[in-house]
């Protein structure tokens, strides 16, 4: 499957500040997919996109697809100490999903 | 549903003992995919199977590393012999559908080779 770099690796926030990670490729991406995965626990899927250029909304978390297919973004605006955990982007295809290495998010109170 | 069931949930063993890992998908999905998760490696895909066939095995690490599916409910990954850099958290994933259609993570087993 393609690489997909996320940056950045790490990032800690004051409760109510707005968090965003990154997902890259070098190549077009068929799909991506967004999991998070709570320390300790196991990843849990967030949504996926398909479209180029396609935005999507859950609560305070905002989706985007570039329009090349080539990029994607997860921005969560005021964070909350429940968004505590790592996301990862993966690429999928039809025979593959292969996850970027994560973005973690510490959020203080 | 439960969801998917993996065992055992923690694994500790010496050096060179063979280790197997097993795997339940949810009932009526089509596809099973088998991660390993390092802090320095990510989360790495292993091996894909759809409709018990495998697909892409191309991230299994080397001959000491084989997986079997038998049948839709059950699959297993297999280390013989194991070695300390083996030791990592080993993901089971199902999901109805292909690689594209959203996937369904057991707990994990915590593997740890001495």
């Amino acid at each position: 499957g393609q690489q997909v770099m996320q940056i950045p690796q790490y990032q800690h926030v004051q409760e109510g500040e707005d968090f965003t990670t990154y997902c890259n490729s070098s190549t077009t991406l068929s799909n991506i997919q967004w999991y998070k995965q709570r320390p300790g626990g196991h990843p849990v899927f967030l949504i996926q996109l398909v479209k180029s250029g396609e935005v999507k909304k859950q609560k305070r978390l905002t989706f985007q697809f570039g329009e090349a297919k080539k990029n994607s973004s997860l921005h969560i605006t005021a964070t909350q100490t429940t968004d505590v955990g790592t996301y990862f982007c993966a690429d999928s295809g039809y025979s593959t999903l292969t996850f970027g290495k994560g973005t973690m998010l510490l959020v203080s109170p | 549903d439960a969801g998917v069931i993996q065992s055992p949930r923690h694994e500790v063993t010496e050096m060179g003992q063979e280790v197997t890992l097993r795997c339940k998908p949810i009932s009526g999905h089509n596809s099973l995919f088998w991660y390993r998760q390092t802090m320095m490696r990510g989360l790495e895909l292993l091996i894909y199977f759809n409709n018990n066939v495998p697909i892409d095995d191309s991230g299994m690490p080397e001959d000491r590393f084989s997986a079997k599916m038998p049948n839709a409910s059950f699959s297993t990954l297999k280390i013989q012999p194991s070695e300390p850099r083996d030791s990592a958290v080993y993901f089971c994933a199902s999901s109805f559908g292909g690689a594209d259609t959203e996937a369904f993570f057991g707990q994990g087993t915590r593997l740890t080779v001495v």
